[in-house]
């Protein structure tokens, strides 16, 4: 009964690398999303996907891409990665317009 | 675009208080979702409002839909120090990306044994 899996837990880049996370659900819900969480910012939508092979921006969707191949499973990708890009990243999947269920987050700081 | 407001922004209290915070919006919402985030974990859906004047319980925490459908209050009697944690309102981004939730920035709660 693992719910939503984010890796890696913890991750510290240098500006310019580039990096992926990975976020698994085994609910079968059709949609998924990455949040980052900033202090005092609340959860901002960097983007996400209502199905297989579809996505869609968020709120805060530069510097970053995503895909969805696989239903169960939606990528987040860094491609040069910066220091305002430091921050904490939660995925999260729902069936429609249930309530969202999150991962445990990834915490990430570029240097 | 649609935004919502949680205050306080932080509370510090004893533990066996009790707790009261709230969530306004400037416009309406046909779902109120409360969520409470430990620390170093994601946020947890505590209670779901669908209605109008609503009011939930779940345990020591009761969470009420307001009438305007404008603003929503969560209550958390006896406090004990497992509350500690980020608390967040929510709602449907109606403007916005499809099944997307909006949130409020959060109420962080201490509670000193």
């Amino acid at each position: 009964n693992a719910g939503v899996t984010q890796t890696p837990k913890f991750r510290v880049l240098k500006t310019g690398q580039s990096m992926t996370l990975l976020c698994a659900q085994d609910m079968n819900h059709e949609y998924m999303y990455w949040y980052r969480q900033d202090p005092g910012m609340g959860l901002r939508l960097i983007h996400y996907s209502v199905g297989e092979g579809t996505t869609a921006k968020g709120e805060v969707p530069d510097g970053y891409n995503v895909s969805r191949l696989k239903k169960q499973n939606f990528l987040l990708g860094l491609e040069s990665a910066a220091p305002s890009q430091t921050s904490v990243y939660f995925c999260a999947s729902s069936q429609g317009n249930s309530p969202l269920h999150f991962g445990n987050g990834t915490r990430l700081t570029v240097t | 675009g649609q935004q919502l407001n949680q205050s306080p922004q932080s509370m510090f209290i004893q533990e066996g208080e009790d707790v009261s915070m709230n969530c306004t919006s400037s416009s309406i919402f046909n779902t109120w979702l409360w969520y409470k985030q430990d620390p170093g974990e994601g946020p947890v859906l505590l209670i779901a409002l669908y209605k109008a004047g609503e009011l939930t319980s779940n345990g020591r925490l009761t969470a009420q839909f307001g009438i305007t459908r404008k603003d929503s209050f969560l209550n958390i009697s006896a406090s004990i120090p497992s509350d500690v944690g980020i608390y967040f309102c929510s709602g449907p981004d109606y403007g916005g990306s499809q099944g997307n939730l909006i949130f409020g920035k959060g109420t962080k709660l201490s509670v000193k044994p």
